[in-house]
Parts: structure tokens; C-alpha cells; sequence
């Protein structure tokens, strides 16, 4: 079966940097874009980023733009979200999310059960 | 950007009833539309994609209608296991989410 496993999280600095892994099973990791979606406490999804199959193009929300970068080992079925100069509004539960086709944005069909980011001094 | 609204915001009904939640887009975004139920403290889960397309495994009394800008979401008859939280979202473009609507039961 399908399944997204997030790790990385925790409690970092404002400024600081966190990186984010998100380990896939169960399906061919190389064969779907992948997504990063977040959900600040309370609050309700704001998609993030998203990365084609191949790794070949990438996209940002514009708030994470030049901060944020995603990206993939097709070989360790393995995505990540790299997070440098954190703020306080990056604080969320970060879910990596399996799109249903390679090269496009279609629908968010299976998610990992998310990570806390929690960015505080 | 496009813009996604919701309403309610909130809604309480009794088991049994029909529930409708309507999602708005900003520009017309065609039948790119999914709609997402998520239950607290767990992931969202995908009901409905291409704006009426029942994902495989979801009850039949979830469906979903609408093209263009105006969208409709609804759970023919309310079980106690739909309480969650419900998001449209779009992917006209870049991919995004309306506010939600929290469904309980009264």
C-alpha cells in the first residue's frame, strides 16, 4: 500500500533552517510529481510546492519563494523540502502529498501524516 | 492567483440530512476541482476530483457538481463519521485551497 512517511520536523530559530524528508512506499516514487501542503495550527491547507516526476521543474507559493526549495531522490524514493531563513509564519504541519500524474498538478491523492515545524525563539 | 471561497464556514445538521458546502473560484477554472475531507489531528483525504468524480472506496452519498467558477459539494445523508473539516481545491493553475467548511452534527 501507498504510504508517505514525513520526518525532519521540530522547534528551530527564526532565521535558522530545517530540512524535511518525506520516505515513499508502495508505489513508483519516479513515475508522480510530489507536493509539499502545510497547515499552520488552527488554520486551514495552503499548498506549498511541487516538484515534477524527473525532477525537471519545480514551483513555489510566493511566500516560500527564494526560501524554500523541494526536491527529490528518485533512487531513495525519498522527497524533501529544504527551509532556510524560517519565520514565525512558517510555523505548520508540513504533509507531503503524491499527485495522481507526473508532469502536471492534478490532485493530491495520498498524504503522509505530517510534521511539526515550529519556528520560535 | 485564483482565489477560492467557501460557505459555510460552518455547519451543524443531524444525522440523516442533506449537507451542501458551495465553493466559489475567482476566474473560471473549467471542472479543475477536488474537494478533501479531513478529520482532526489526521491528513486529508481526496473524495472527489475533476469536480464530480467519486475517488475509488469513497460512499456513495458524497458528490460533487459544477463547472466554471460555482461548485457543489454534498453528503446525501450525514453519518456520524463525516464530522471533518471539507476543502475545495483548484488546479487551474497553481494549486489552492479554499477555507474550509467544518461540518458537525447538532
Amino acid at each position: 500500500q501507498v504510504q508517505l512517511v514525513e520526518s525532519g520536523g521540530g522547534v528551530v530559530q527564526p532565521g535558522r533552517s530545517l530540512r524535511l524528508s518525506c520516505a515513499a512506499s508502495g508505489f513508483t516514487f519516479s513515475s508522480y510529481a510530489m507536493h509539499w501542503v502545510r497547515q499552520a495550527p488552527g488554520k486551514g491547507l495552503e499548498w506549498v510546492a511541487v516538484i515534477w516526476n524527473d525532477g525537471s521543474d519545480d514551483y513555489y507559493i510566493d511566500s516560500v519563494k527564494g526560501r524554500f526549495s523541494i526536491s527529490r531522490d528518485n533512487s531513495k524514493s525519498t522527497l524533501y523540502l529544504q527551509m532556510n531563513s524560517l519565520r514565525a509564519e512558517d510555523t505548520a504541519v508540513y504533509y507531503c502529498a503524491r499527485d495522481s500524474v507526473s508532469i502536471a498538478v492534478r490532485s493530491f491523492d495520498y498524504w503522509g501524516q505530517g510534521a511539526l515545524v515550529t519556528v520560535s525563539s | 492567483d485564483i482565489q477560492m471561497t467557501q460557505s459555510p464556514s460552518t455547519l451543524s445538521a443531524s444525522v440523516g440530512d442533506r449537507v451542501t458546502i458551495t465553493c466559489q473560484a475567482s476566474q473560471d477554472i473549467s471542472n479543475y476541482l477536488n474537494w478533501y475531507q479531513q478529520k482532526p489531528g489526521k491528513a486529508p483525504k481526496l473524495l472527489i476530483y475533476d469536480a464530480s468524480t467519486l475517488e475509488t472506496g469513497v460512499p456513495s452519498r458524497f458528490s460533487g457538481s459544477g463547472s466554471g467558477t460555482d461548485f457543489t459539494f454534498t453528503i446525501s445523508s450525514l453519518q456520524p463519521e463525516d464530522i471533518a473539516t471539507y476543502y475545495c481545491q483548484q488546479y487551474d493553475n497553481l494549486p489552492s485551497f479554499g477555507p474550509g467548511t467544518k461540518v458537525d452534527i447538532k
